[in-house]
């Protein structure tokens, strides 16, 4: 089967780093999604990791280690308008097509 | 472009009535998606489409039927409503399953 676990909530200060991180057990990978949400509203798209290493996007980073089914977003300079869901989403490989599944998202509060 | 729209932004429906939750894209997508998202938890797949005429079930698919006639259209039906669908309701659709999904702005459904 298919799990993806990320923490509920994390507090940050506004201007500080954060990291939230994923772990996922899939019986075949094939690229991990990360999408904001804030309250009341669609998700939108962040990032896109399929292959090991950092994705750098701004003050957004995300890393992937496929070995160890492990992923992280690091948020950089935080600001006030970053307080919002974060989703964590895996796509299966031999998934044709492209299902998507999401962890249940971790709710980041940014603190002035 | 209006990218992916949806409707109706809310409805309240009583227990055993039926209603089409619509949505359409421009964006010539071939795939589309149906999620529910309850309170503070992640998004979970009712349906999906790789293209007009091809539906699938995702993880969640009982009490829901859909079908896609065109590519831009996309809608969700509930037969006999029960209170366990009372949920936010989003399509998505993306290009191509390596590509990120984008999200309408959601349908908020009670079942009373």
């Amino acid at each position: 089967g298919q799990n993806i676990d990320q923490p509920t909530e994390m507090t940050a200060t506004e201007g500080a780093i954060v990291q939230i991180n994923c772990t996922y057990q899939t019986s075949g990978f094939n690229g991990l999604f990360w999408y904001q949400q804030h309250a009341g509203e669609a998700p939108t798209f962040l990032s896109y990791n399929v292959l090991d290493g950092l994705e750098e996007k701004g003050r957004f980073s995300s890393f992937l280690s496929r070995s160890k089914g492990y992923s992280y977003l690091l948020l950089k300079e935080l600001q006030m308008k970053d307080s919002a869901s974060y989703l964590c989403a895996v796509r299966d490989r031999g998934n044709q097509g492209g299902k998507l599944i999401f962890g249940q998202g971790t709710e980041l509060s940014v603190k002035p | 472009n209006a990218g992916v729209t949806q409707t109706p932004k809310f409805r309240i429906l009583k227990i055993g009535q039926s209603m089409t939750l619509q949505c359409a894209q421009d964006m010539n997508h071939n795939y589309m998606y149906w999620y529910r998202q309850d309170p503070g938890m992640g998004l979970k797949l009712i349906y999906y489409s790789v293209g007009a005429g091809i539906t699938d079930k995702g993880e969640v698919p009982n009490g829901y039927n859909v079908s896609r006639s065109t590519t831009e259209d996309f809608p969700l039906r509930l037969e006999l409503a029960a209170p366990s669908q009372t949920s936010v309701y989003f399509c998505a659709s993306s290009y191509s399953i390596r590509e990120e999904q984008y999200f309408g702005p959601g349908t908020r459904l009670t079942v009373t």
